[in-house]
């Protein structure tokens, strides 16, 4: 079966860092992407590991250690407007061709002043 | 904007209707998805399609049609519905070669079966 792991909540203050990790057991791996989802909104993509290492777009860090089945989301110098769901979600090829998402339960990360 | 529309944004049926989703992309992807969203569960992939083409149903049951007339158009038909397939209705799109695999989704359909 398919299973990812993620601290259903978090809570931060604001400037500060918090780490939001994700554990994956899944039959087809080809990489760990990250979403973002604020209340009402659509999923927006933050970042794609598909080799171990990290990797940095901004405030925001990923990192993915495949033989750990092991990625987590860093966020650095936290703003009010962080507060959202993110989720992990592991990618895997279909055999009809193109690729499938199975994504992660969620965590709710509260950034507070 | 994200580029990918989906009509209507709310929608409120009853078991024995028959009614449709709409999803429309502007930005030129070849790969189109529908997903369900429920309170506290992951997003689940409903259905996938690679150049108009189904390339994934993922144990959707049959009350659940979709239908993909071209690269930019996708669309969810509904008949006799149940109360547990009230949630959210999330339509993707994606460009196959993309290296981040990025998909964009639509700002979904609120369903409500009663």
């Amino acid at each position: 079966g398919q299973s990812l792991e993620q601290p259903s909540e978090v809570t931060a203050v604001e400037g500060a860092i918090v780490q939001i990790n994700c554990t994956y057991q899944t039959s087809g791996f080809y990489g760990l992407s990250w979403y973002q989802q604020h209340d009402g909104g659509a999923p927006t993509f933050l970042s794609y590991n598909a080799l171990d290492g990290l990797e940095e777009t901004g405030r925001f860090s990923s990192f993915l250690s495949r033989s750990d089945s092991y990625g987590y989301l860093l966020l650095q110098e936290l703003q009010m407007k962080d507060s959202a769901s993110y989720f992990c979600a592991v990618r895997d090829a279909l055999t009809g061709g193109g690729n499938k998402l199975t994504f992660g339960t969620g965590t709710q990360l509260k950034v507070e002043l | 904007e994200t580029g990918v529309t989906q009509t209507p944004r709310h929608l409120v049926m009853g078991m024995t209707n028959k009614k449709s989703l709409k999803c429309e992309q502007h930005l030129g992807h070849n790969a189109m998805y529908w997903y369900k969203q429920s309170a506290k569960k992951p997003l689940e992939l409903m259905f996938v399609y690679n150049f108009k083409e189904q390339t994934e149903n993922n144990s959707v049951p049959s009350r659940f049609s979709p239908e993909c007339p071209n690269s930019s158009h996708l669309f969810l038909h509904l008949h006799t519905l149940q109360p547990e397939d009230s949630a959210l209705y999330l339509c993707a799109s994606s460009q196959l070669g993309d290296r981040r695999y990025e998909q964009y989704f639509g700002p979904g359909t609120r369903l409500t079966v009663t």
